[in-house]
């Protein structure tokens, strides 16, 4: 079936790097998404990877895939205040229109 | 230009009313998604409009309708809703089916 899960927090210090973990159960899912939510806005697009990849960098951010786990990880360099938010992973299923969200990731990070 | 515009922000609608949310967005985007969130939950889907047509209706009660009036717009139309119907409404857009979606920032609807 589909299923994405997360684990709930996170807590890390400003400064420190967050990685906040994900594993999904569907092995067809084609792209794979990291999306940033803050208190009382929408979901924002921060990163994703397409299957056939194990890794993507941007700025301070860096996902890695491994697909042989269904595992997928979002690594926060040097954690800001400003990335305190809820972190879902999500992904597309081949062939699919629908993308499944994991239940979110709440990030603190501490002054 | 990655933005999807949603009005109103903040709704209060009574059990009796009607109203109607709205969704904008300017990027050529042929996919239009409406999304209900609850606090502390995922997204969950309702509708997907696929160029102007209905291809997904996520077995959505009726007291929920949407529109999409032309490529940029889309629309939830809401009637005789249920206090448990309380929640971030969310729409997003994609370049078609399948491809990642933009979100706005969302509707927060009390039903009283």
């Amino acid at each position: 079936g589909e299923d994405v899960e997360q684990s709930l927090f996170l807590s890390v210090r400003e400064g420190d790097s967050s990685v906040i973990n994900c594993t999904y159960t569907d092995s067809s899912s084609t792209y794979l998404y990291w999306y940033k939510q803050e208190p009382g806005a929408g979901l924002q697009l921060l990163t994703y990877i397409f299957s056939n990849m194990d890794m993507k960098q941007d700025q301070r951010l860096t996902v890695l895939l491994n697909k042989k786990d269904k595992h997928l990880s979002l690594r926060i360099a040097d954690t800001q205040t400003g990335d305190s938010a809820i972190y879902f992973c999500a992904e597309r299923l081949t062939g699919g229109f629908k993308t499944i969200f994991g239940a979110g990731t709440r990030l603190f990070v501490k002054a | 230009d990655t933005e999807v515009t949603q009005t109103p922000k903040h709704l209060v609608m009574g059990m009796t009313n009607k109203k109607s949310l709205k969704c904008e967005q300017h990027m050529g985007h042929r996919a239009m998604y409406w999304y209900k969130q609850k606090a502390k939950k995922p997204p969950e889907l309702m509708f997907v409009y696929s160029y102007e047509k209905l291809s997904i209706n996520e077995s959505v009660p009726s007291r929920f309708s949407p529109e999409c009036p032309n490529s940029s717009l889309l629309n939830l139309h809401l009637h005789a809703l249920q206090p448990e119907d309380s929640a971030l409404y969310l729409c997003a857009s994609s370049q078609d089916l399948g491809f990642e979606q933009y979100f706005g920032p969302g509707t927060r609807l009390t039903v009283t």
